[in-house]
C-alpha cells in the first residue's frame, strides 16, 4: 500500500446512525487533514492534525468528531448527521503543517438519508 | 465570500491544442499558488505551483502564469492530451505556503480526440 488510503469508498447512513471514516497514510508525513467537498463548492478544510495534535477545527459542527491516534491514522466519527452533510470527504497528508503539497486519498462519498 | 474563484466550471479543448484554465483571487495576502488535478473516483493530486516572487513556472507541458496586479493566475497545458481530461483545482495560501490552502470550485477540462 502506498499513498493515502481511505475507507469506506462509499457510505450511506441514516440521520440516527453512528459511523466512522478511516484514513491511513503510508508516506511518513506528520500532518493529516479532513476536507469536505460538496457539489459546486470549493474544498472546505475541516480539521488539521500535526504530530497527532489537533491544530485546527474550522468551525465544524460537533456531530463530526475527529480522532488521530498516531501520525499515520486519522478517523472521522459521524453521529446524527443531516442530509446536507452528504458530500465527498477527503483525507490528506503533508510532510509538515506548512502544506504546499497535499497528498489526498480517494475520498469517501457519504450520503445521509 | 469565495477568495479563490474559478469562473469556468467546464472547458472543452481539441487534442493537441492549448488548454488555458483561469483562476482569480481576492486576498492580497496570498503568495503561494497551486494547481491540483482530480480524476473521477480519485483524490486530487498536486500538479504545479508558483510563488509570488515569480510570474511563470514551467514543468513539461504545464505552465502556470501569475499576474499579481490582476490577482489572476492561469494554467496552460500544451499540447493537450486525452489523459488531461480531469477537474483542475486552483488553490492559494499565505506566508509562502505556511497557511492553510484555500481552494477554488474547480474547472472540468475535457480533451476532445
Amino acid at each position: 500500500e502506498t499513498g493515502v488510503t481511505q475507507t469506506p469508498r462509499h457510505l450511506v447512513m441514516g440521520m440516527t446512525n453512528k459511523k466512522s471514516l478511516k484514513c491511513e497514510q503510508h508516506l511518513g508525513h506528520n500532518a493529516m487533514y479532513w476536507y469536505k467537498q460538496s457539489a459546486k463548492k470549493p474544498l472546505e478544510l475541516m480539521f488539521v492534525y500535526n504530530f497527532k495534535e489537533q491544530t485546527e477545527n474550522n468551525s465544524v459542527p460537533s456531530r463530526f468528531s475527529p480522532e488521530c491516534p498516531n501520525s499515520s491514522h486519522l478517523f472521522l466519527h459521524l453521529h446524527t448527521l443531516q442530509p446536507e452533510d452528504s458530500a465527498l470527504y477527503l483525507c490528506a497528508s503533508s510532510q509538515t503543517e506548512s502544506n504546499e503539497k497535499l497528498f489526498f486519498g480517494s475520498g469517501t462519498q457519504l450520503s445521509v438519508l | 465570500d469565495q477568495q479563490v474563484k474559478q469562473n469556468s466550471p467546464s472547458l472543452s479543448v481539441q487534442e493537441g491544442r492549448i488548454s488555458i484554465l483561469n483562476c482569480d483571487y481576492t486576498n492580497s495576502m496570498f503568495d503561494y499558488f497551486l494547481w491540483y488535478k482530480k480524476y473521477p473516483a480519485e483524490g486530487p493530486t498536486f500538479l504545479i505551483s508558483i510563488s509570488s516572487i515569480k510570474d511563470k513556472n514551467e514543468d513539461g507541458r504545464f505552465t502556470v502564469f501569475l499576474n499579481k496586479s490582476a490577482k489572476h493566475l492561469s494554467l496552460h497545458i500544451v499540447p493537450s492530451q486525452p489523459g488531461d481530461s480531469a477537474v483542475y483545482f486552483c488553490a492559494a495560501s499565505g506566508l509562502f505556503g505556511n497557511e492553510k490552502l484555500t481552494f477554488g470550485t474547480g474547472t472540468r477540462l475535457t480533451i476532445i480526440p
